[in-house]
């Protein structure tokens, strides 16, 4: 079972900066097989990139994904007030589990 | 506009069974598998089990095999989620969750999330 670690856990940062947010894999991810999803408290998760770089419908262009090795980071170029939440990494395949999720990292506002 | 209403869940002892449902709407449902997720009070999310478009292929994972059940109606757009000798570590909110396609298990609509406690 891939282990996906995230961090840092939390990240107090202001509107307009830039946030570089990690997710390191165990071992290898075939197919560059990784997702990141946004959650707000309260609320479901929202898909935000898939395919380690590729937005999913309706993500703003600020959030992009990108990987190197086993490690894989998802970016928000000017963080605005509607990003402020919890970020997950998940490994996927096809349906045959194990499926596995990052622990998250909360990015909240200084 | 795709959107997955769920109903179910709540309060119930340990060994006890609750039934969640989730209706979908806006895609065509054959064409897609279904998942369910879960998330403890302040944990990461976590995979519950997997269905694939015309039910032939079910998956678990391994800490519910044999307690839950994954079905869904396709008749109707409903995805059923029968849950069997919860356990307090059952404890979460629970998403039902549309899969990209029939096979790649990455989710990009989500229920609402329903509550299920299972305390004495």
């Amino acid at each position: 079972e891939i282990v996906l670690t995230q961090s840092p856990g939390s990240l107090s940062l202001s509107p307009g900066e830039r946030v570089t947010l990690s997710c390191k894999a165990s071992q290898t991810v075939g197919r560059n097989f990784l997702a990141w999803y946004q959650q707000k408290l309260g609320q479901p998760p929202r898909l935000l990139i898939y395919g380690v770089s590729n937005r999913a419908t309706g993500i703003p262009d600020r959030f992009s994904g990108s990987a190197s090795g086993t490690d894989f980071t998802l970016t928000i170029a000017r963080l605005e007030p509607d990003d402020f939440a919890v970020y997950y990494c998940q490994h996927y395949d096809d349906l045959t589990p194990p499926l596995t999720f990052g622990g998250g990292t909360k990015v909240q506002m200084k | 506009e795709v959107h997955l209403l769920q109903s179910g869940g709540g309060l119930v002892q340990p060994g006890g069974s609750l039934r969640l449902s989730c209706t979908a709407s806006g895609f065509i449902f054959t064409d897609y598998a279904m998942t369910w997720v879960r998330q403890a009070p302040g944990k990461r999310l976590e995979w519950v089990s997997a269905i694939s478009p015309f039910s032939d292929f079910v998956y678990y994972r391994d800490s519910v095999q044999g307690r839950f059940t994954f079905s869904r109606d396709n008749s109707r757009n409903i995805v059923y989620l029968q849950m069997h000798s919860l356990r307090v570590e059952d404890t979460a909110v629970y998403f039902c969750a549309k899969n990209f396609g029939p096979g790649l298990a990455f989710y990009d609509s989500w229920g609402q999330g329903t509550p299920v406690t299972v305390s004495a």
